[in-house]
């Protein structure tokens, strides 16, 4: 079985831009969350989602967002990018429920210049 | 406030030991707590889980201990191997509510196994 994927793999943005990020979940997986990998540090958490609704925040400002299309699979939208945006962008998919369970994917390594 | 923060920042041992990586949580509402072993380039891989009504479980090679009274938590590999070589995260969630999905991770803990 695949397990979660993520696109693209690698990304370098200028300051100002614009990125999406991917993630589709393992099969039969309801619900997608985003964290955030700063070099040196566990990941940080920035949304959840279960079938396509908005189930938890973290502290990250309104330039993030995120939605769930009904194949479960998910964008991570960061607008007016920064430097210090530049991180590991994991997601992780569980089956959501009563299930704790979270599982990654590689991540998308995002370069801000 | 809340979090959750590792004793120890960088392990070493000689293969064939046994590791023992320590965590602490301050968030006595905590009640599921995962490991997990993040190699280098890598998202993070589950190891091994356990919830709160419950003080110790065992996986492959690996032992989740749970002490709800100091709030700590504690991970051991037997016989490690240098294939266990990675950073270590503790992470934990609070049930209730609708924001199940979200972990909070640990600072880490860099394992490395000598040959």
């Amino acid at each position: 079985d695949a397990g979660v994927t993520q696109s693209p793999t690698h990304l370098i943005k200028t300051r100002g831009q614009h990125v999406t990020l991917r993630c589709s979940p393992i099969s039969g997986h309801k619900s997608v969350s985003w964290y955030q990998q700063v070099l040196g540090q566990g990941p940080q958490f920035i949304f959840q989602y279960y079938e396509k609704e908005e189930r938890g925040r973290g502290n990250f400002p309104d330039r993030f967002s995120a939605r769930q299309f009904p194949n479960y699979s998910s964008e991570l939208n960061v607008n007016a990018l920064l430097l210090g945006d530049s991180a590991l962008y994991l997601c992780a998919s569980s089956a959501g429920g009563s299930s704790y369970e979270q599982y990654f994917g590689p991540g998308t390594r995002l370069t801000v210049t | 406030g809340e979090n959750v923060g590792l004793h120890l920042p960088t392990l070493s041992v000689q293969e064939g030991d046994n590791s023992i990586i320590n965590c602490a949580y301050s968030n006595s509402a905590s009640d599921y707590f995962i490991w997990y072993k993040q190699e280098s380039g890598k998202g993070p891989q589950f190891i091994i889980d356990i919830r709160s009504n419950m003080d110790k479980r065992q996986g492959q090679r690996v032992t989740v201990l749970l002490n709800k009274t100091v709030k700590h938590l504690s991970l051991q590999i037997a016989a490690t191997q240098p294939g266990d070589s990675a950073v270590y995260f503790c992470a934990e969630n609070r049930a209730g509510g609708t924001s199940y999905g979200k972990l909070t991770f640990g600072q880490g803990t860099i394992l490395t196994v000598h040959p």
